[in-house]
């Protein structure tokens, strides 16, 4: 059992780039989240998937773009980074029942952007 | 409105002894679940524990329990018996709803406590 993975572990891109973080788990979870960590503030979130073909917007959704397809990939991409995009993020999944049902996170991608 | 608050931006507790990390919430949501996560310096979110809004007694996991007090929308982290293993940043977050529902709820976090334990 891998958990959730997230690959890079590390991107530099140069503003106008576009790249798409990888994020895949393999414990079956319906939810899917993507936050982002910026020093001082805590995670915030991005977007969210409840299943296969359904996603919603977070807290602070612009300038990224968010599928799934499948019940265990979420990719997230950037169109065109820009250097307020340069953070920690992190994916993670959860599942659909009531209660605890923390939320399992990936190790993070680093990225900067120049 | 901040939802998530966390008053003390760093911390530090000489290694046996116990410390508490402040969290402070606001909601007007009856239902609602509050966790506690540790961030080491590798980077990794690890959940620590958790505590429903209506769970009568805290919520206790090992060397951790939740200090919950309802009335003053508090939700304290007590860590017993420092270890030099527990220097981390600590982050407390609140979903609103889906105690007893399936439904997605988001995740809030608070900015965070660097602990930092001394030998």
């Amino acid at each position: 059992n891998a958990g959730v993975t997230q690959t890079p572990k590390f991107q530099v891109l140069k503003t106008g780039q576009s790249m798409t973080l990888q994020c895949a788990q393999d414990m079956n979870h319906e939810y899917m989240s993507w936050y982002r960590q910026d020093p001082g503030m805590g995670l915030r979130l991005i977007h969210y998937s409840v299943g296969a073909g359904i996603t919603d917007q977070g807290e602070v959704p612009n300038g990224y773009n968010v599928s799934r397809s499948t019940t265990e990939d979420f990719p997230l991409r950037l169109l065109s980074a820009a250097p307020s995009q340069t953070s920690v993020y992190f994916c993670a999944s959860s599942r659909r029942l009531a209660g605890v049902n923390e939320q399992f996170f990936g190790p993070g991608t680093r990225l900067t952007v120049l | 409105a901040q939802k998530i608050t966390q008053t003390q931006p760093g911390m530090f507790v000489q290694e046996k002894e116990a410390v508490t990390l402040d969290c402070t919430y606001d909601t007007s949501d009856p239902s609602y679940g509050l966790f506690w996560y540790k961030q080491p310096s590798s980077g990794e979110m690890i959940f620590l524990i958790y505590q429903g809004s209506y769970d009568q007694q805290n919520a206790t996991e090992g060397r951790y329990s939740l200090n919950f007090q309802k009335a003053r929308k508090s939700a304290n982290l007590v860590i017993s018996a420092s270890q030099l293993g527990d220097s981390a940043m600590y982050f407390c977050a609140m979903r609103e709803g889906r105690v007893f529902s399936g439904g997605y709820n988001k995740l809030i976090f608070g900015a965070g406590t660097r602990l930092a334990v001394h030998p």
